[in-house]
């Protein structure tokens, strides 16, 4: 079973323009995590909101966090033909605190 | 720091047999786990441990098995390989469960033919 869901599935913006991508999940939680998968390679996290927070940034990442609304949203702003790859979110409602991780938006980032 | 480890990168199995997927972290993590990424899927938990010797099961165990003798080293066994297992497998550390940030290995791309 999916916790989080990512939207859009796919993404396709020209460089220097702003990526969204927005998470919804099912059931209260704790924490929600964002991680970036390049082609071939493991995950590597970007950013953690907890659920009493609203939003946060990281360079030119910002997370947002609805928890009325079961929802995320991650912006890349002024993106680069370097972020081009999966982005994925994970929350911490099932099996404990373990994460669960949606199925991911593919980014692709035109130079 | 090397960071998280996995051999091997690629390996191609017949139906039944059986291997080892190996794991290493040199970060003194507590935390530890394996997952398998499908197409469209996003990543599954296997299993996880929150320490030497405490091992749990995660979202699809089945047809796996893992022990923590050390902090470092989390193996994960496949006792007898079907095709459905065909995956790739990334094991993760972090220092606690929770609000912790994951630390994710390369992978190990398992063919099961």
């Amino acid at each position: 079973s999916q916790q989080g869901e990512e939207d859009p599935q796919a993404l396709s913006i020209q460089e220097g323009e702003n990526a969204t991508m927005n998470c919804s999940y099912k059931t209260s939680i704790n924490n929600l995590q964002w991680y970036r998968q390049n082609s071939g390679r493991g995950l590597v996290h970007l950013i953690l909101i907890r659920s009493n927070e609203r939003e946060k940034h990281s360079g030119r990442l910002r997370v947002t966090l609805d928890t009325s609304k079961k929802s995320s949203s991650l912006l890349i702003t002024a993106s680069r033909a370097a972020d081009t790859a999966s982005y994925f979110c994970a929350t911490d409602a099932e099996y404990g605190q373990n994460f669960v991780f949606g199925p991911g938006t593919r980014l692709s980032v035109l130079p | 720091n090397a960071g998280v480890t996995q051999t091997p990168k690629f390996q191609v199995l017949k139906t039944g047999q059986s291997m080892t997927l190996q794991c290493a972290q040199d970060m003194n993590h507590e935390y530890m786990s394996w997952y398998r990424q499908d197409p469209g899927m996003g990543l599954r938990l296997i299993h996880y441990s929150v320490g030497a010797g405490i091992t749990d099961q995660g979202e699809v165990p089945n047809g796996y098995n893992v022990s923590r003798s050390t902090t470092e080293d989390f193996p994960l066994r496949l006792l007898s390989a079907a095709p459905s297992q065909t995956s790739v497998y990334f094991c993760a550390s972090s220092s606690g469960q929770g609000a912790y940030e994951q630390y994710f290995g390369p992978g190990t791309r398992l063919t099961v033919t």
